[in-house]
């Protein structure tokens, strides 16, 4: 079965961070680009970030650069997002993805005091 | 960073034919096309048509998409209830570097 799972959300405080995982199964890894993308309550989706497959690519949205950080490891099939310095405005439902083909279920990401 | 133009809603009854569109520009729908993606209230988005017009497995006939140019078209025939969602399309944007969505529009199958 195709399917990406997310991990690592949670309660955060203003300024603080979280690693978010999302581990891979049922295709094949190292042939996608992946990508971070956030969907606020009650809001469309935004993307976030993005990572070619080899892991030497990346791009962000210009609302988390210098603050997120995307990688992978594709022994594992794993993606990860490094988020620090977070804000209120970061809260959200973020989802793994592929984007044109697979999506994960997302894990929820609250920025409060 | 800018977004995909949809129209923010679109009221239709059931059994009838639904056409959603999508605009962009030459960076992104004009240049590799977009997908398609169904999000019901609390669930994850699920991808109904790849960039490449074709729908991934398990999706229904019902749902077909086209492009031309800019804008980008879902076609949703014979309305049932369960097709009340958010419709949103998603694209490369080659100027970006990165995805744009659009705002997405909500479909009420009166």
């Amino acid at each position: 079965e195709v399917q990406l799972v997310e991990s690592g959300g949670g309660l955060v405080q203003p300024g603080g961070s979280l690693r978010l995982s999302c581990a891979a199964s049922g295709f094949i890894f190292t042939n996608y680009w992946m990508h971070w993308v956030r969907q606020a309550p009650g809001k469309g989706l935004l993307w976030v970030a993005r990572i070619d497959s080899g892991g030497s690519g990346t791009s962000y949205a210009d609302s988390v650069k210098g603050r997120f950080t995307i990688s992978r490891d594709n022994a594992k099939n794993t993606v990860y997002l490094q988020m620090n310095s977070l804000r209120a405005e970061d809260t959200a439902v973020y989802y793994c993805a592929t984007v044109f083909e697979i999506w994960g279920q997302g894990t929820m990401v609250t920025v409060s005091s | 960073q800018a977004g995909l133009t949809q129209p923010p809603s679109m009221s239709k009854g059931l059994g009838q034919t639904a056409t959603l569109t999508c605009t962009g520009n030459s960076n992104n729908v004009g240049n590799q096309g977009a997908a398609w993606l169904q999000q019901h209230q609390g669930h994850p988005p699920k991808v109904l048509s790849s960039r490449d017009n074709r729908r991934p497995s398990g999706i229904s006939e019902r749902f077909s998409a086209s492009r031309s140019g800019n804008t980008a078209s879902l076609t949703i025939t014979g309305l049932q209830p369960e097709d009340e969602a958010d419709y949103c399309c998603s694209a490369w944007d080659s100027s970006l570097n990165g995805v744009v969505f659009g705002g997405g529009t909500k479909l009420t199958v009166l």
